[in-house]
């Protein structure tokens, strides 16, 4: 079975740092895109982050440029969004997504709809 | 930026009834359009993928189409659990992006 988990959210101040992991399982991590979104309380959804099957490429919504890093280990099988300079706008659930591959030629690539989606952790930025 | 827009906000809907739920993109997205429900308390799930694709395990009462930029998710026979919030999403081109949603509710 495809899971994937969440965790390393918290209460935080604003301007501080957090590191959010998402383990994966039931599929080749090392070769999927994966995706982090985020959900204000009430509100939709928001993507934050995206990285490649590859690991070579990397995406950021502009609200999180320069603020959060998105990475992976494949030898954890795990997933990673390291969030600094947090503002209290960043108070969300923050979900982690794993995206499709289609096949080409000899190659794949990757699409950045999300077909499995964790449970979220919490994170609250406040004084 | 591609900007979704979801209509209605909020959709009416007795159970059995169908459901026909819209999604537009401002420009185009080809086919790179996902449907998403999101139940309250509970993380989002996909039901279709590139616009017209039931992902594994989706009933066959939802089904997705599109015509150009204009994009539909049709619920045939509303059942007790498909009341929920839908969302589309394109991933065309970044930032990828989310409308604003659909709320199904019991009429």
């Amino acid at each position: 079975e495809v899971q994937l988990v969440e965790s390393g959210g918290g209460l935080v101040q604003p301007g501080g740092s957090l590191r959010l992991s998402c383990a994966a399982s039931g599929f080749t991590f090392s070769t999927y895109a994966m995706t982090w979104v985020r959900q204000t309380p009430g509100k939709g959804l928001e993507w934050v982050s995206a990285i490649s099957g590859s690991g070579d490429g990397t995406f950021y919504a502009d609200s999180v440029k320069g603020r959060f890093t998105i990475s992976r280990d494949t030898s954890k099988n795990t997933l990673y969004l390291q969030m600094n300079s947090l503002r209290v706008d960043d108070t969300a659930v923050y979900y982690c997504a794993k995206g499709r591959q289609y096949y080409f030629g000899s190659g794949v690539g990757d699409y950045y709809c999300m077909d499995v989606w964790g449970q979220g952790t919490t994170v609250t930025v406040s004084s | 930026e591609i900007v979704m827009t979801q209509s209605p906000a909020t959709l009416s809907v007795s159970p059995g009834e169908r459901a026909t739920l819209s999604c537009r993109a401002s420009q185009s997205v080809s086919s790179n359009l996902a449907w998403y429900q999101q139940k309250p308390g509970q993380a989002p799930r996909i039901l279709i993928h590139g616009a017209l694709t039931r992902a594994t395990g989706i009933p066959a009462r939802f089904s997705g189409s599109a015509s150009g930029t204009e994009f539909t998710l049709t619920i045939s026979s509303l059942q007790s659990e498909d009341f929920a919030v839908y969302y589309c999403q394109q991933y065309t081109d970044w930032p990828l992006t989310f409308g604003g949603g659909t709320k199904v509710e019991i009429k």
